[in-house]
């Protein structure tokens, strides 16, 4: 069955601080891929996404993520973080399967905590 | 642009009742389903939908039920509930290819 690793449970980070969250997937074919971010009591909003094309894609509120197709991966990064960005960040795999899409596979997720 | 509506927003029930948690959607879209969310799991796949009329199983389906008789609705049922169900409930919704999915603000249900 296909999944999704984030490697870090929590991140605690001084204002200012650089961000790099991990995310691997073991599918081997073609799939999209998702950062989600949920703010304490919310629901999931999305950050950025990844169809096809450049990998280097840009999100919302400054945030990018990389995707590495020979290391299966879509880390997540932002060069200055800020307070208002302590929230949980979800990674998420969809696999494409030649004209059909397979379901969303949500990583455990990774708290960051921003001190101000 | 109401998106995807989840009623309600808190619930607690006693273990062996039942309840329906709602999920509708205004956007037209094909693909619905259901998560739960908890602590340091993630969020798992309940149920899904690619159309009216037709479900199929995710990752967590023991305990629930799903129909979709409109393309707008989607809802949970708990047939008999028990503390294991305690969890937020997450309804999503997308197009059926190459576009992300918009999630509801989540049901947050307690069972005792």
């Amino acid at each position: 069955a296909q999944s999704v690793s984030q490697h870090n449970h929590h991140v605690i980070l001084s204002e200012a601080a650089s961000l790099e969250l991990g995310c691997n997937y073991s599918y081997g074919g073609t799939v999209n891929l998702f950062w989600y971010v949920q703010y304490p009591g919310q629901h999931l909003q999305l950050l950025l996404k990844y169809f096809s094309g450049d990998p280097l894609v840009k999100g919302i509120k400054g945030f990018e993520a990389e995707f590495i197709k020979s290391k299966f991966s879509f880390n997540l990064r932002k060069p200055s973080v800020q307070w208002s960005d302590t929230a949980e960040y979800f990674c998420a795999v969809r696999p494409n399967y030649g004209g059909s899409q397979g379901n969303l596979i949500f990583g455990k997720g990774t708290k960051l905590s921003v001190k101000p | 642009n109401a998106g995807v509506t989840q009623t309600p927003k808190f619930q607690v029930l006693k273990t062996g009742q039942s309840m329906t948690l709602q999920c509708a959607q205004d956007m037209n879209h094909e693909y619905m389903s259901w998560y739960r969310q908890d602590p340091g799991m993630g969020l798992r796949l309940i149920h899904y939908s690619v159309g009216a009329g037709i479900t199929d199983q995710g990752e967590v389906p023991n305990g629930y039920n799903v129909s979709r008789s409109t393309t707008e609705d989607f809802p949970l049922r708990l047939l008999s509930a028990a503390p294991s169900q305690t969890s937020v409930y997450f309804c999503a919704s997308s197009r059926v290819l190459n576009t992300e999915a918009f999630f509801g603000q989540g049901t947050r249900l307690t069972v005792v």
